[in-house]
């Protein structure tokens, strides 16, 4: 079974200032890594992925995140942020398994831009 | 580019009444997944679908039922409703092997 962990659960941050959003994951299998963002009263929107490769990836809307294996972490920052940004954002884990792709989340981080 | 699509998109029940809701994929995907979203929780996955057969299955209580139908659209039926089944409700559809998941808007199911 895989599991999510967002430690924080909000994020106050000052408009245009850099801004970290963490994740941690466990699986006992190899897993793919996903960044959500949920809009007020909206759909889940696809920020970014990790499927393989370069430990680093580039996402919509100027975020990116880092895969580090050793530290089953995959940690979610961009360097200037703003109003728009205010959102929840949701890590999910998905395991390269077929029949068991279902995403599981992590509680997920209020982000909160202060102008 | 066209999207997943679901409806209704609001949906109001009393307790102990059915409701169904439905989920049209995006073109060519073959798989679709169902998840509940309580107030203020993360989305817990509730069922799928990979060619119309159920590929997993989640925390779905024994009194909703899911289908997909062969042109590959969905309908999470729900029977006896109760209070505690208010959420939000979000298809997402994916190829094989899936690199993403694509949601839709989601259905927002109210039982008074």
């Amino acid at each position: 079974a895989q599991s999510v962990t967002q430690l924080d659960s909000q994020v106050p941050v000052f408009e245009e200032a850099p801004v970290e959003l963490r994740c941690n994951y466990s699986s006992s299998v190899s897993v793919y890594l996903f960044w959500y963002v949920q809009y007020p009263n909206q759909g889940l929107q696809l920020l970014l992925k990790y499927l393989s490769g370069s430990t680093l990836v580039k996402g919509i809307n100027g975020f990116e995140a880092e895969f580090n294996k050793s530290q089953t972490s995959f940690h979610l920052r961009k360097p200037s942020v703003h109003i728009s940004d205010t959102a929840e954002y949701f890590c999910a884990v998905s395991e390269r398994d077929f029949g068991n792709e279902k995403l599981t989340f992590g509680t997920g981080t209020r982000l909160t831009i202060i102008p | 580019a066209a999207g997943v699509i679901q409806s209704p998109r609001h949906l109001i029940k009393e307790k102990r009444e059915t409701a169904t809701l439905k989920c049209y994929p995006i073109p060519r995907h073959d798989t679709v997944y169902w998840y509940q979203q309580g107030p203020g929780q993360d989305p817990q996955f509730l069922i799928s679908f990979y060619e119309k057969m159920q590929s997993d299955k989640g925390s779905i209580p024994d009194r909703f039922s899911a289908q997909q139908f062969s042109d590959y659209h969905s309908e999470l039926n729900m029977s006896s409703l109760e209070l505690g089944d208010s959420a939000l409700y979000f298809c997402a559809s994916s190829l094989i092997p899936p690199d993403e998941q694509f949601f839709g808007p989601g259905t927002r199911l109210t039982v008074l």
